[in-house]
């Protein structure tokens, strides 16, 4: 089963690009990487999703390794608002259906 | 189109107390979900249905029961609510095929005493 690694916290100052990494060593070919956040207690807010190519959406940036075994989350400018715990989820093929399995996150802090 | 609509947002319980979190998209999505996320840490899937009629047991079955005998309803129900029970609950939908976008519903804070 493909699971992710990510580190339990990092910071940035604001305006300045932050960069989350990923570790999925056992991703499978077809499984699909997700990013997602949350700010305080609330409801996971989607950010990005990709499968072997880089890919960009007015949020943020995704980059995947040509191995896959790793991605990395760009916010370009990050503001305080960004401040939040990111979750990097590899949707996972078991027992006949995709399940979204949540590992620890990594906690941003975003500095003024 | 209101996504995932759940209720109550906030209930207290007591020990030995049945209640039922409600769970409703209007995305018409086959796939749902629930997940419990407890103070400082992930989340935890608990159950999950990939269709009406479908359901199966996630990470942390244990204590709840699901149903799902419309598209656009996945109730969760607690039975004898229990202290280790107490957290956040998130019900979750997409188009089952993988790299569809999944939806969360803003949680469901409960608290048994």
């Amino acid at each position: 089963d493909a699971k992710t690694t990510q580190p339990p916290s990092m910071d940035c100052a604001e305006g300045r690009a932050a960069n989350l990494p990923c570790n999925h060593s056992t991703i499978s070919g077809n499984e699909y990487v997700y990013w997602y956040r949350q700010i305080h207690s609330q409801g996971p807010q989607y950010i990005i999703h990709g499968l072997k190519n880089n890919e960009t959406n007015e949020m943020a940036s995704l980059i995947i390794t040509e191995d896959r075994k790793s991605s990395t989350l760009i916010l370009p400018h990050a503001t305080l608002r960004d401040t939040a715990v990111y979750y990097c989820i590899v949707r996972l093929w078991m027992d006949s259906s995709y399940k979204l399995i949540f590992g620890s996150g990594t906690r941003l802090l975003v500095r003024p | 189109n209101a996504g995932v609509t759940q209720t109550p947002k906030f209930r207290i319980l007591k020990i030995g107390q049945s209640m039922t979190l409600q769970c409703t998209q209007d995305m018409n999505h086959n796939y749902m979900y629930w997940y419990r996320q407890d103070p400082g840490m992930g989340l935890k899937l608990i159950y999950y249905s990939v269709g009406a009629g479908i359901t199966d047991k996630g990470e942390v079955p244990n204590g709840y029961n699901v149903s799902r005998s419309t598209t656009e309803d996945f109730p969760l129900r607690l039975e004898l609510a229990a202290p280790s029970q107490t957290s956040v609950y998130f019900c979750a939908s997409s188009y089952g095929g993988n790299g569809n976008t999944i939806y969360f519903g803003e949680g469901s804070w409960l608290t048994v005493v």
